[in-house]
């Protein structure tokens, strides 16, 4: 079956770098890719998401790239906030409604 | 306003009792999942169900059993709990197809 690794589990950075965290798909087949934060107590949540058509996607401080001949994808975060930090999944999908999730990334921004 | 919303938040019980989860979407979508997230934060689907019927059963025990009486509603029940079922447990709601989920804002439980 599908399998998503994800890198790095954590990352700690200061306020105004940027973040870069990498995944890794198994199935050639996948198609849909969405990035979810999640923050203390609270559900994942749908930041930013590609298909596998398009080669990136930006939604103002966050980008997403994808590599199909590679199967990588990539959550780019820009000028990052401490509001940034958080638990950021990759995920990856064949369409047959499930969404197989990477182990996810602990963010930390540093003020 | 909620999109997804479970009850109990938090749920503490003892080993061999049975509860149930609950969950509501008012997204209009066709389609709502159960996922398991354990100590480590890893998310697991358990079940998925389209229209009211069964589409994902994953590798779970047959003492976890999905209800969907319309497609706005998915619970989960769980017979004789046992230590290894603490987690914390997402419903979501998306379209036909795997895109744009939409997540509840879980269950935590614990088994004493």
């Amino acid at each position: 079956g599908e399998n998503v690794e994800q890198h790095p589990s954590t990352l700690s950075v200061q306020e105004g770098d940027s973040a870069v965290i990498k995944c890794t798909y198994s199935d050639s087949a996948s198609n849909y890719f969405p990035w979810y934060k999640q923050e203390l107590g609270k559900g994942p949540q749908l930041i930013i998401d590609i298909r596998s058509n398009v080669g990136e996607k930006k939604d103002q401080r966050i980008a997403v790239t994808l590599n199909k001949t590679a199967k990588h994808f990539s959550l780019h975060i820009t000028e990052t906030q401490p509001e940034d930090s958080a638990v950021y999944f990759c995920a990856s999908t064949t369409g047959f409604q499930k969404l197989v999730f990477g182990t996810g990334t602990r963010l930390l921004v540093s003020p | 306003d909620t999109a997804v919303s479970q009850t109990p938040k938090y749920l503490v019980t003892q080993m061999g009792n049975d509860k149930s989860i609950k969950c509501e979407q008012n997204l209009g979508h066709d389609t709502m999942y159960w996922y398991k997230q354990d100590s480590k934060k890893f998310l697991k689907i358990m079940f998925s169900y389209n229209n009211k019927e069964l589409i994902i059963n994953e590798t779970v025990p047959n003492r976890f059993s999905p209800k969907s009486p319309d497609k706005a509603h998915l619970n989960l029940h769980i017979n004789s709990l046992e230590l290894g079922d603490s987690a914390v447990y997402f419903c979501a709601s998306g379209p036909s197809g795997g895109h744009g989920y939409t997540f509840g804002s879980g269950t935590r439980l614990t088994v004493v």
